[in-house]
């Protein structure tokens, strides 16, 4: 079975700093894994996605996540905040069977701090 | 702009009225999907259609009712809701083929039930 744990669901940085927003994974196969964005008032919009390629995967926005298999995490980063990265990120494992289900995780809202 | 339109993207009704949302994509995808959002849950999936054909109806009461007429278009049609229904409903398509695909969201309907 699939699921996705996002540890925090509330983080706070300032602008400039480091961006840090956790993912684990469960699942029995290896799995997709894919981080969405979502804006007030709009819908999920795809960052990045690691499809068994490179392990350190570049998305949108200056962000990227990497794909460790030992710690069965894909945590996402960026360097450097800034005011419009303010919003709630979603993880996602999908497992690649049919029927193309996404498993979500709970969300973590990004509060930029000025 | 996802390609993913929905429509109407507020939504107020009584619990005795019956209403349309409306779910269009120009991605030339052939699988559709309704989600439900409510505050502090996670994402959850209502129903799938692949080529036209429901595959997954995760347990929705029967007062959702699903419509695919074609692989562009989702309807998913209400009845007698209750306000426990209040929610962000957003639809998604993506392609079915091997491998990772990730799923594109429309902006979603905001559903109010009184």
């Amino acid at each position: 079975a699939q699921s996705v744990t996002q540890l925090g669901s509330h983080v706070s940085v300032s602008e400039g700093a480091l961006v840090l927003l956790r993912c684990n994974y469960s699942s029995s196969v290896p799995p997709y894994l894919f981080w969405y964005v979502q804006y007030p008032n709009q819908g999920l919009q795809l960052l990045l996605k690691y499809t068994s390629a490179a392990t350190l995967v570049k998305g949108i926005n200056g962000f990227e996540a990497e794909f460790k298999k030992s710690e069965t995490s894909f945590h996402l980063t960026k360097p450097s905040a800034h005011m419009s990265d303010a919003a709630e990120y979603f993880c996602a494992v999908s497992e690649g069977t049919g029927a193309n289900n996404l498993f979500f995780g709970t969300g973590t809202r990004l509060t930029v701090i000025p | 702009e996802t390609g993913v339109t929905q429509t109407p993207r507020h939504l107020v009704m009584g619990m005795t009225n019956k209403k349309s949302l409306k779910c269009e994509q120009h991605l030339g995808h052939n699988a559709m999907y309704w989600y439900k959002q409510s505050a502090k849950k996670p994402l959850e999936l209502m129903f799938v259609y692949n080529f036209k054909e429901q595959t997954e109806n995760n347990s929705v009461p029967s007062r959702f009712s699903p419509e695919c007429p074609n692989s562009s278009h989702l309807f998913l049609h209400l009845h007698t809701l209750q306000p426990e229904d209040s929610a962000l409903y957003l639809c998604a398509s993506s392609q079915e083929t091997l491998g990772a695909y990730e799923q594109y969201f429309g902006p979603g309907t905001r559903l109010t039930v009184t």
